[in-house]
Order: C-alpha cells, then structure tokens, then sequence
C-alpha cells in the first residue's frame, strides 16, 4: 500500500498561473479533504469529500476547486495563483465505514510558493 | 460548528523535562486522536481515544480522556530532541471527517 500520494512535492507559479495539486489513495477511503498548513498555523479545511461524485466546502474554500470521479482521485485545482495561496498543502483520507473513528491518513504535501 | 482548543500554542523544554498539551472540545467526543508532525513532515496518527477517563501509554507518551469526554491531554516524560514537532488533537464530526486544534509546537534544547 503507497497510502496518499501527493504530486508534485514543490512547485512554484506566478501570480495568475492555474495548476492542479494531485492527490490519490489506495485505501479504499470514502472520505478525502485538502488542507492549508501556513507556517506556524494548523491545519485549515480547503475542500472535503464523502465519496465519488461528492465535493463540500471546509473553512477557506475560495480560490480552489475539487472534483470527485473516483474513490482514489481528489485533486486540487488553483484557477489564478495568488501569493496568498502560498502554502503547504496536504491531502488525507480516512475510512467511513462500521466502525469508523475518522483517523486520518495525510499525504507528504506539497509545498506551493506563488510569486 | 465543533471547535477544539489546544494550549499552549508553543513549548520550549530544556531536555529531560516533561511537557504537557491540553485539548479542549466545544462538544462530547466519540473520541479523540492525536497526531506529531516532525518539522517539514505530515500529520502522522499516534492514537485514539475512545472511552471516558480512558488512559493510554506510548512509552515516555501518556494520553488521557476527560470523564466528560470533552478535554484530553498529551504528556511527554523527560523529553529527548527526538519528541520536536507539532502535537495536534482531533476530534470526528461526520462521514470522515475530523476538527483539529490548531496544535502545539514542542521545541527540545539539547
């Protein structure tokens, strides 16, 4: 099992580029979100997913977009880089079934700088 | 919605003190995890806690629920520079998901 894959692990963009965050996990895993870690800060909700075909917005939506087609993809879109987008982005999984206790599973993240 | 508060945000030891983190939820947990990022890594699962006054050990790690299942704590025995990161706690909402504090930083001088 690779867990949560996170690609690419550095990129840098200009302001107004769009980029796509990768992310994909081979747990079988209902739920999937992305988070913003600024540095210092914690763990902020961009995005979430409760299964294919299901997106909802977390904490600090604006200026991302997801998309679900399949229980393994969730990536992370960035239609027009700004610097205050500059950040460490993380993907994470966790199960949803009997039992489930929502532990997360996070991926090595990407590392955004937008200049 | 569900909030947890950690305290403090940041810890200085000198080696060989312990340490302390508390969490703190707005509602009753089902239960709660804990999770160390080492400086540049990701959030990686240490443990949960499901049951009232529930008390588990990681070697020099001891994590406690609160009897009301609303609070719980980290503490570290004599701290070694291999404990440095930031220690979040989380607690489950819905469907997978999960709010966390927003962590405590330990930093160990040598």
């Amino acid at each position: 099992n690779a867990g949560v894959t996170q690609t690419p692990k550095f990129q840098v963009l200009k302001t107004g580029q769009s980029m796509t965050l990768q992310c994909a996990q081979d747990m079988n895993h209902e739920y999937m979100s992305w988070y913003r870690q600024d540095p210092g800060m914690g763990l902020r909700l961009i995005h979430y997913s409760v299964g294919a075909g299901i997106t909802d917005q977390g904490e600090v939506p604006n200026g991302y977009n997801v998309s679900r087609s399949t229980t393994e993809d969730f990536p992370l879109r960035l239609l027009s880089a700004a610097p205050s987008q500059t950040s460490v982005y993380f993907c994470a999984s966790s199960y949803t079934g009997q039992g489930a206790k929502n532990i997360q599973y996070f991926g090595a993240g990407t590392r955004l700088s937008v200049l | 919605g569900q909030q947890v508060m950690q305290i403090p945000q940041y810890q200085h030891v000198q080696e060989g003190e312990d340490f302390t983190t508390y969490c703190n939820s707005s509602t009753t947990l089902s239960n709660i995890q804990w999770y160390k990022q080492r400086p540049g890594g990701h959030p990686v699962f240490l443990i949960q806690l499901v049951k009232s006054g529930e008390v588990k050990k990681q070697k020099r790690l001891t994590f406690q629920f609160g009897e009301a299942k609303k609070n719980s704590s980290l503490h570290i025995t004599a701290t070694q520079t291999t404990d440095v990161g930031t220690y979040f706690c989380a607690g489950p909402t819905n469907a997978g998901k999960s709010t966390f504090g927003d962590g405590t930083t330990l930093t160990v001088k040598p």
